[in-house]
């Protein structure tokens, strides 16, 4: 069965240098999402992307976040200045269908842990 | 603005015994009601959603708008259930459908 992949598993990063997290959504899907989780706190969402573009965002995704479809396979989510407060797991979720009426399944990747020294 | 709220951060049970997790939400439009799973060291997981109706390892869960709550219920719990569950939220129509999720219950099933 088709899996959403995430690279790395873990990153470790100081504060201030800009990191990469990977993402690989299902191959057929056309919805694509970041989502985070600080330690002990809920699951948030931070962008949703379709059809080359953000279609929605939250008020966590700042001038410090962007995302990227860079070709056919990967979707990526680059923190330009890490803080402190950035140190979550970050999962990564594609869904098949393009919105409407209802909506499809959202399947996670396995999420990236990142830390921030 | 949409909200879910899960009461219990932890719930122990018996093997055997019946299971509630519960979950309320807050929206003002047309929500659709999921309840992710996360079993020890792997990803989040659709249990079930309640556009489905459908019952998923004995879990059932039904929509009801009047209290606005999406609880959980299994009749016999069992060992392999020990997990986090999320209760989540998405508007049924317009947007990128992001999901909105509650703070998660951990449920622990003795022996």
């Amino acid at each position: 069965e088709p899996e959403v992949t995430q690279t790395p598993s873990h990153q470790v990063t100081q504060m201030g240098q800009e990191v990469i997290l990977r993402c690989v959504p299902i191959s057929n899907h056309l919805y694509f999402y970041w989502y985070r989780q600080i330690l002990g706190q809920k699951v948030e969402f931070l962008v949703s992307f379709y059809n080359n573009e953000i279609s929605e965002k939250s008020e966590i995704f700042d001038d410090q976040f962007s995302v990227e479809r860079p070709d056919g396979s990967n979707f990526t989510l680059k923190i330009r200045s890490t803080k402190l407060e950035d140190s979550a797991m970050y999962f990564c979720a594609s869904r098949e269908t393009g919105g409407g009426q209802g909506s499809d399944t959202q399947y996670f990747g396995p999420g990236t842990r990142l830390t921030v020294l | 603005a949409q909200r879910v709220t899960q009461p219990e951060k932890l719930l122990s049970v018996f093997k055997g015994a019946p299971v509630e997790l519960k979950c309320n939400y807050s929206y003002s439009g047309s929500p659709e009601l999921f309840w992710y799973v996360q079993y020890s060291r792997q990803r989040l997981q659709l249990l079930l959603r309640h556009i489905s109706r459908e019952s998923i390892k004995g879990f059932t869960a039904d929509l009801n708008k009047g209290e606005t709550s999406f609880h959980l219920k299994k009749p016999f719990a069992q060992e392999e259930d020990s997990a986090m569950y999320y209760c989540a939220l998405t508007p049924i129509t317009g947007g990128g459908n992001k999901l909105t999720f509650g703070t998660g219950t951990q449920l622990k099933v003795e022996l």
